[in-house]
């Protein structure tokens, strides 16, 4: 069981990035999946969810994400992806993608987290 | 949003301890908290859920107690890997909220 995150770069304030997140050794179809953000020396942030198929890919965000950030999924790739627009200084993290709970899981647990990618927005 | 309160935020600690980490949060979440460790420059790792849960695979050292609006991770007989830092996470409701940490560090 493997989350791989990818795409963390250097990007100017007012810029745009992908994140991808490459899940392995699970059924990545039945579980909602989400991103959660650390800035550099701070604690851990939620930043959004995307549920599974039967859940209808619905989303959640964070406030300080949403109308900026979109949490997409493709199912016949296992992959996770967040697209990041007009981003600001004070989304310089590390991003974590982070496995969510299927229909077998008794709590909402975030149970297997990749090793993350740093984003750094500065000019 | 729901916050939650972690105390202490700094714990000084010795090998073979008992410590108690306290997560209170602003309105009551059931038993909908969970507990993480995280190691410098690694991400982190669930240790409990349900309030209550070990996870598979987490010593049973660590244990977690709580309701509502007040809730505790324990670690009886602390090991050198332990020392860490610890988050309590709720997910009661959204947006989902983690507390400000706690390091545990070696005495």
């Amino acid at each position: 069981v493997q989350l791989v995150e990818s795409g963390g770069a250097l990007v100017q304030p007012g810029g745009s990035l992908r994140l991808s997140c490459a899940a392995s050794g699970f059924t990545f179809s039945d579980h909602y999946m989400d991103w959660v953000r650390q800035a550099p020396g701070k604690g851990l942030e939620w930043v959004g969810r995307i549920r599974n198929k039967a859940n209808g890919y619905t989303t959640q965000y964070a406030a300080s994400v949403r109308g900026r950030f979109t949490i997409l999924r493709d199912d016949s790739e296992n992959s996770l992806y967040v697209h990041m627009n007009s981003l600001k200084t004070e989304d310089t993290a590390v991003y974590y993608c982070t496995r969510g709970p299927s229909q077998y899981s008794i709590d909402d647990v975030f149970d297997v987290w990749g090793q993350g990618t740093m984003v750094t927005v500065s000019s | 949003d729901i916050q939650l309160t972690q105390s202490p935020s700094f714990l000084s600690a010795s090998v073979g301890d008992r410590v108690t980490i306290t997560c209170r949060a602003s309105q009551g979440i059931s038993n909908y908290l969970a507990w993480y460790q995280q190691k410098p420059g690694k991400a982190p790792k669930l240790l409990i859920h349900g309030a209550s849960t070990l996870q598979s695979g987490v010593p049973s050292r660590f244990s977690g107690s709580g309701s509502g609006t007040a809730f505790t991770l324990t670690i009886n007989g602390l090991q050198p890997e332990d020392f860490a830092t610890y988050y309590c996470q709720q997910v009661n409701s959204y947006p989902y909220t983690f507390g400000q940490g706690t390091k545990l560090e070696i005495k």
